[in-house]
């Protein structure tokens, strides 16, 4: 069975400033994928950054950006320019396409960015 | 992304009834997901929802206590069966978009209390 580890439970950062959450991984598939979801607070879950495990270029998406380390079985999220409406619980998620396409999600990490 | 709607958005229900929950897509969509994320904690994956098959539960989860329809490639039902204080939880639906199968949006959930 595959496992996530987000070994963060809470996190802060100050406005504009940049911010890493780590998320840690077990599994013995070499094709997988990986994500970082969004929770605001009592709202849905939005899709923030993918990265296909065969890629070694690491996902980009405007101020969200990864660092893929296969090996280590690790995949940060680093969070630049951070603004207020970053505040949210952030989850890393992981996907074995041999073995269905649920996702197994970590606990999460509530990230709250200050004035 | 999808555009994916739930209804009801909230709940409040007494033990011992059930409620069914309703998940909508814009469009077409192969595979829709239904996950549960009780207070405080993260998502965890109680079926996949087939046109035209049966759902395929998780480990943990049964069709007796959540039914699950998929009538057409647009909408799904959830039931949550036999209520009781501990089913209280976000239930989402998920459904891939695009063919890209490994990428999941979700719903904004159905928050659901029952006392």
């Amino acid at each position: 069975a595959q496992t996530v580890t987000q070994s963060q439970p809470e996190m802060s950062v100050q406005e504009a400033e940049t911010v890493t959450l780590s998320c840690t991984y077990d599994t013995s598939e070499n094709n997988y994928y990986l994500f970082w979801y969004k929770q605001p607070p009592s709202r849905q879950m939005i899709l923030v950054i993918r990265q296909e495990a065969y890629k070694q270029q690491n996902a980009t998406e405007n101020r969200f950006s990864v660092n893929f380390q296969k090996a280590a079985k690790s995949f940060s999220l680093k969070i630049s320019d951070s603004q207020l409406g970053d505040t949210a619980m952030y989850f890393c998620a992981f996907m074995n396409t041999n073995s269905g396409y649920a996702l197994n999600f970590g606990k999460g990490t509530s990230l709250l960015v200050t004035p | 992304s999808a555009v994916i709607s739930q209804k009801p958005s909230r709940d409040i229900c007494q033990r011992g009834t059930s409620l069914t929950i309703q998940c909508q897509v814009d469009s077409q969509v192969t595979m829709m997901f239904w996950y549960r994320q009780q207070p405080g904690q993260s998502l965890t994956l109680i079926a996949t929802a087939n046109q035209g098959s049966e759902a395929t539960y998780e480990s943990g989860f049964v069709i007796d206590k959540f039914p699950i329809s998929r009538p057409n490639l647009t909408f799904s039902t959830l039931t949550v069966s036999n209520m009781s204080p501990e089913d209280s939880s976000i239930y989402l639906c998920s459904v891939e978009r695009g063919g890209l199968m490994e990428t999941q949006y979700f719903g904004p959930g159905t928050r659901l209390l029952v006392l």
